[in-house]
């Protein structure tokens, strides 16, 4: 079965701390994903990377970042967390042409 | 920005009830997603449609793709407890299959 798998489901971290979310799918796509999920606003595009090293940013790039050093992992960082960044992350993956298709369950990030 | 709007925004109905969802552009899209997303977990894509008028049908969920290619409708025969969740239309814009708008949802419960 495919799978998209997020390090943590739930995550606090206090206003100013480096954070670190991480991604890891295992069906060999290209194409992978970060949103945010907040409720009556839908998922919103963060970034999105569609090959190792590579990167674009999305609709709301703005005190973040991203990392893929390997095929199946893509990192978000939150640079200085804020409590605005309070919300559901979740990532996805597709093959090369394709939108995202598989999500992961999610990350609900609390910053106090 | 392309928006994408869904209604209604909420719906309780009783096992057994027919209901539709609607969601609508002013923009055209290449393409039309339908996911749901239960509680605790991502979205999970039910179907993708292109052509404009196009038709989808998913046992007892119908899915149609307006003529214009800027709106789709969600259609639940029977409804069943199973079916709850929320219901979330994402559409790829014109030269841009991997990045999609996503309406903010619709929350369906089915009551037994």
């Amino acid at each position: 079965d495919v799978k998209v798998t997020q390090s943590s489901r739930y995550l606090v971290k206090r206003t100013g701390e480096k954070v670190f979310l991480e991604c890891v799918q295992d069906m060999d796509h290209e194409n992978m994903f970060w949103y945010r999920q907040d409720p009556g606003l839908g998922l919103r595009l963060i970034y999105f990377s569609y090959d190792v090293k590579m990167k674009e940013k999305g609709d709301i790039p703005e005190g973040y970042s991203v990392s893929r050093e390997k095929k199946e992992r893509f990192s978000l960082i939150l640079e200085s967390a804020s409590t605005n960044q309070t919300s559901m992350y979740l990532c996805a993956s597709s093959p090369r042409t394709a939108w995202p298709q598989h999500f992961g369950d999610g990350t609900r990030l609390s910053i106090l | 920005t392309q928006l994408l709007e869904q209604s209604p925004q909420f719906l309780s109905i009783q096992e057994g009830e027919n209901l539709t969802v609607y969601c609508n552009s002013s923009s055209v899209f290449s393409s039309l997603q339908w996911y749901r997303q239960e509680p605790g977990e991502g979205p999970v894509l039910l179907v993708t449609v292109v052509t404009g008028g196009e038709v989808k049908k998913l046992k007892r969920l119908t899915f149609q793709f307006g003529d214009a290619r800027k709106d789709s409708s969600l259609h639940i025969t029977a409804a069943q407890p199973g079916d709850t969740g929320l219901y979330l239309c994402a559409g790829a814009a014109l030269g841009s299959a991997r990045q999609l708008t996503f309406g903010s949802g619709t929350q369906l419960t089915v009551l037994p």
